[in-house]
């Protein structure tokens, strides 16, 4: 099954900047997927990105707070821009694994905002 | 290197049996472990786990900790075509935060 390297694996930043989270899969993948999850919650979805088309974005999300970039079939970035408390969480990048059936996940990015 | 193994990595069944799905977990820092059911979009959450021997249930589902043998079971009992899923497990770690186990397809058939 594919294998993600998620990046960074935790960061505390402050009010109003931006960070950028980076998923690399170790082979060709037609679908990644962004995810929240807040303490013992759903998993959230954030936006699914195909590679040579913009995000589909979820109800709640936009683009211009959580731009994405998918610019080849291994690897994505999702920003949290200007961000806020509210922004804490984990975030997770996922992959559709087409030989198992199933998903494949990221390690997730441990976000604190002060 | 942290892992997690899910086995069957599919099942088919009738309404109305049981199931069991397994998870298994090479670890360090164990934090707690986590059952979601995935159909369409984001996964579900159905339990966190972090003591051993606790049984936590919703309904027909139930789940419990072996910290020891280090593995969790997902029983759902009576099914239907309803519970038909991937359901994953995943391990948050301390300092690491998650791995994911690759998911257990379950298809309910009528």
């Amino acid at each position: 099954s594919a294998v993600i390297s998620q990046k960074p694996s935790r960061d505390i930043c402050q009010r109003g900047t931006s960070l950028t989270i980076q998923c690399q899969v170790d082979s060709q993948v037609t679908m990644m997927f962004w995810y929240r999850q807040q303490p013992g919650q759903s998993l959230t979805l954030i936006a699914t990105a195909n590679q040579g088309s913009e995000a589909t974005y979820e109800s709640g999300f936009v683009i211009d707070k959580f731009p994405i970039s998918r610019p080849n079939l291994t690897f994505s970035t999702l920003t949290v821009s200007n961000m806020s408390p509210e922004d804490s969480s984990i975030y997770l990048c996922s992959v559709e694994d087409d030989e198992n059936y199933g998903y494949t996940f990221g390690s997730g990015t441990r976000l604190t905002v002060v | 290197e942290d892992k997690v193994v899910q086995s069957p990595l599919s099942l088919v069944v009738h309404e109305g049996d049981t199931v069991t799905l397994n998870c298994s977990y090479e670890v360090t820092n164990f934090r707690s472990l986590l059952w979601y059911k995935q159909e369409k979009k984001a996964p579900t959450f159905l339990f966190m786990l972090t003591s051993s021997g606790i049984e936590k249930k919703s309904g027909r589902l139930s789940s419990i900790l072996d910290k020891k043998e280090l593995f969790s079971i997902l029983n759902i009992t009576a099914t239907q075509t309803g519970d038909s899923a991937v359901y994953l497990c995943a391990v948050l770690f301390y300092g690491q935060n998650f791995v994911f186990g690759p998911g257990t397809r379950l298809s309910v058939l009528p």
